[in-house]
């Protein structure tokens, strides 16, 4: 079953605008993943956040995480084109520290 | 970052034919490596843990007979899907973690691999 939920499930933006997207999941974590996928190519890893971090930075990309509310987002600033695919977040099972993902984001960047 | 390769990319195979895809970690070891499954515009699933030198471990649902996953060296990992059906088309992905060089757990893929069963 997926851990991670994303939203929106879709997004279309402006070149030059932030985008935003959302993670919930459900069970305690160590630390949580982004990865990246464009169509029909394998995934990047972009940036990981531990369970101790609230804000993480990497380039254009800011992670926030809140245990509490057990939710992630990833920003990007200042979209590029080349910024259109598919955001995954991903937590760790606990019982077998297996990698889960979430269903993911679809980001469009217009020009 | 690590290299993890899978080969082929994509492959076309009638329904009853067997197709095997390979994953290769380049520069590391890899004594455990993830197959996952991700069907168009969906997330990806995991099917399984393969595990170098002993027996995969699958996910509930998930057909051992069906997915036969051998992982006899510490840089190649094999997903056979057997007897295939048009239902098995897909796109196939492994993964492996690369806990050394100062690496956190994140998971390294592969480009993937189309399956189409005609």
């Amino acid at each position: 079953s997926q851990q991670g939920e994303e939203d929106p499930q879709a997004l279309s933006i402006q070149e030059g605008e932030n985008a935003t997207m959302n993670c919930s999941y459900k069970t305690s974590i160590n630390n949580l993943q982004w990865y990246r996928q464009n169509s029909g190519r394998g995934l990047v890893h972009l940036i990981l956040i531990r369970s101790n971090e609230r804000e993480k930075h990497s380039g254009r990309l800011r992670v926030t995480l809140d245990t509490s509310k057990k939710s992630s987002s990833l920003l990007i600033t200042a979209s590029r084109a080349a910024d259109t695919a598919s955001y995954f977040c991903a937590t760790v099972r606990g019982r077998d520290d297996k990698i889960i993902f979430g269903k993911g984001t679809r980001l469009h960047i217009l020009p | 970052g690590a290299v993890v390769s899978q080969h082929p990319s994509w492959v076309i195979c009638k329904s009853g034919t067997s197709v095997k895809i390979e994953c290769r970690s380049l520069d590391f070891q890899a004594t455990t490596m993830f197959w996952y499954r991700q069907f168009p515009k969906q997330s990806l699933m995991l099917m399984a843990t393969s595990n170098e030198g002993s027996k995969a471990t699958y996910e509930q649902g998930v057909e051992k007979d069906k997915f036969l996953i051998n992982h006899a060296s510490l840089t190649l990992s094999t997903l056979t899907v057997t007897s295939a059906h048009p239902e098995d088309s897909s796109f196939y992905i492994c993964s492996a973690r690369d806990w050394d060089r100062g690496n956190t757990g994140e998971l390294f893929f592969g480009e993937g691999s189309r399956l189409t069963v005609l």
